[in-house]
């Protein structure tokens, strides 16, 4: 059930973009993105719902393709402050209202 | 800074001994869920609760158990610990009992030795 996220981790230069994947074998209701910093709480970065929708939150968005049952999340033009581990948080329909996280994908960006 | 604080930050306890952590949600907020975080793993979720009521649990069993305050703060209790429970505990509030933005703290680090 737990969501499979790719890749496992990325180093990139400041400027560069990343794609990172999460996709479920399991119908969606809603992905959740969130960014985890070293030693830090997870901070929110977008939610998206089933209908394909498509996010954007400064230079990081997001899309959900609902029959595929998958997640992307975009980050372009990449910042030093954008290093961290990104989880995607799947909620199936009628569970309760539960998050199955994925293992994380941990994003190096260097100067 | 979400407003959720959780204490304490470290522990260390045997196998064996029972472990209480507390989280404070933040301000109005009456939704809170409960995740372990393993090393280098993503979060699973432990249960969540929605003005006082257990309202959803994970794979977990019994020996964790836990309670959400008239004031929504809440407390995360562990049984008969075991060194698998060796874990980053994290707390998270929200507004509404649906999954929204989810608050978090930064955790709780528990060694079962």
């Amino acid at each position: 059930q737990q969501p499979v996220q790719s890749p496992q981790a990325v180093i990139l230069r400041e400027g560069e973009d990343a794609v990172i994947n999460c996709s479920s074998s399991k119908a969606l209701y809603s992905v959740h993105w969130y960014r985890q910093k070293h030693g830090e709480a997870p901070v929110f970065l977008m939610i998206l719902l089933k209908g394909g929708e498509q996010k954007g939150h400064e230079k990081i968005s997001a899309s959900f393709n609902e029959k595929k049952q998958q997640s992307s999340l975009y980050l372009t033009a990449s910042q030093l402050s954008y290093s961290g581990t990104y989880f995607c948080g799947t909620e199936m329909p009628n569970s309760n209202y539960q998050l199955i996280w994925g293992a994380g994908t941990k994003l190096i960006i260097k100067p | 800074e979400t407003g959720v604080t959780q204490s304490p930050t470290h522990l260390i306890k045997t196998r064996g001994q029972q472990v209480t952590l507390r989280c404070s949600s933040q301000s109005g907020h009456n939704t809170v869920s409960w995740y372990q975080q393993a090393l280098g793993q993503g979060p699973q979720f432990i249960f969540q609760y929605y003005r006082e009521e257990e309202n959803g649990r994970g794979n977990f069993p019994p020996r964790f158990s836990g309670l959400q305050f008239p004031n929504y703060s809440s407390e995360l209790n562990v049984n008969a610990l075991e060194l698998d429970d060796s874990a980053l505990y994290l707390c998270a509030s929200s507004l509404a009992q649906n999954t929204g933005e989810l608050f978090f703290g930064e955790g709780s680090r528990l060694t079962v030795l």
